[in-house]
């Protein structure tokens, strides 16, 4: 079984400065997809980003990117010029790209960390 | 718009009671999945269903059921063998064989 892990449980940056969030995970599998999910106040669970792992080239969407090293299983978040509304649980998430049955394409979430934004 | 509802939002339940929570969604999604969120637990897979009339026990089943009659819903009952129900109860549903699973905003669920 798959487990993702997240060592930090709180974090926190000041205003427009940049934190990274570690993740790291365990599987056996070759082909896989991994997520960071960002969790606000609201508590409604909005994708940031992914990255396949097939892929060397480390995804990025707009101030989110990652550093995914695959022999290393390790998949950080970094955000840049942080913001306020960047305050909110990370949940880092694997996924298999395998149909190997039963539960093939479920989630598999780390713990959390909860990033502070300081003004 | 096109989503995922989860209703109600706030649900209370007198110890011994069944309860049912509501998830449909109008994204033609073929999977959907239940998960619960404990604090500090991060979130815990309970059913999930990868097409209509099947699912498939998670890691969490014990004390819950849930039914698949329609692609568009998947409600989920916590029954009075679920021993500490009390939680955040999150629905999601994805495409096959694309790999994003979209969230609803969640119903909290007391036991009172």
């Amino acid at each position: 079984a798959q487990t993702v892990t997240q060592s930090q449980p709180e974090m926190s940056v000041q205003e427009a400065e940049t934190v990274t969030l570690s993740c790291t995970y365990d599987t056996s599998e070759s082909d896989y997809y991994l997520f960071w999910y960002k969790q606000p106040p609201s508590r409604q669970m909005i994708l940031v980003i992914r990255q396949e792992a097939y892929k060397q080239q480390n995804a990025t969407e707009n101030r989110f990117s990652v550093n995914f090293q695959k022999a290393a299983k390790s998949f950080s978040l970094k955000i840049s010029d942080s913001q306020l509304g960047d305050a909110a649980m990370y949940f880092c998430a694997y996924r298999s790209a395998q149909d190997s049955g039963a539960g093939s394409y479920q989630l598999t979430f780390g713990k959390g960390t909860k990033l502070s934004v300081i003004p | 718009d096109g989503g995922i509802t989860q209703s109600p939002k706030y649900l209370f339940r007198k110890e011994g009671q069944n309860v049912t929570l509501s998830c449909e969604q109008n994204l033609n999604h073929d999977a959907m999945y239940w998960y619960r969120q404990d604090p500090g637990q991060g979130l815990r897979l309970i059913y999930y269903s990868q097409i209509v009339n099947d699912f498939q026990k998670g890691d969490i089943a014990e004390g819950y059921s849930v039914s698949r009659e329609k692609k568009e819903s998947f409600p989920l009952t916590v029954t009075s063998a679920q021993k500490n129900p009390t939680a955040f109860y999150l629905c999601a549903s994805s495409i096959q064989p694309f790999t994003e699973a979209f969230f609803g905003q969640g119903t909290r669920l007391t036991v009172v």
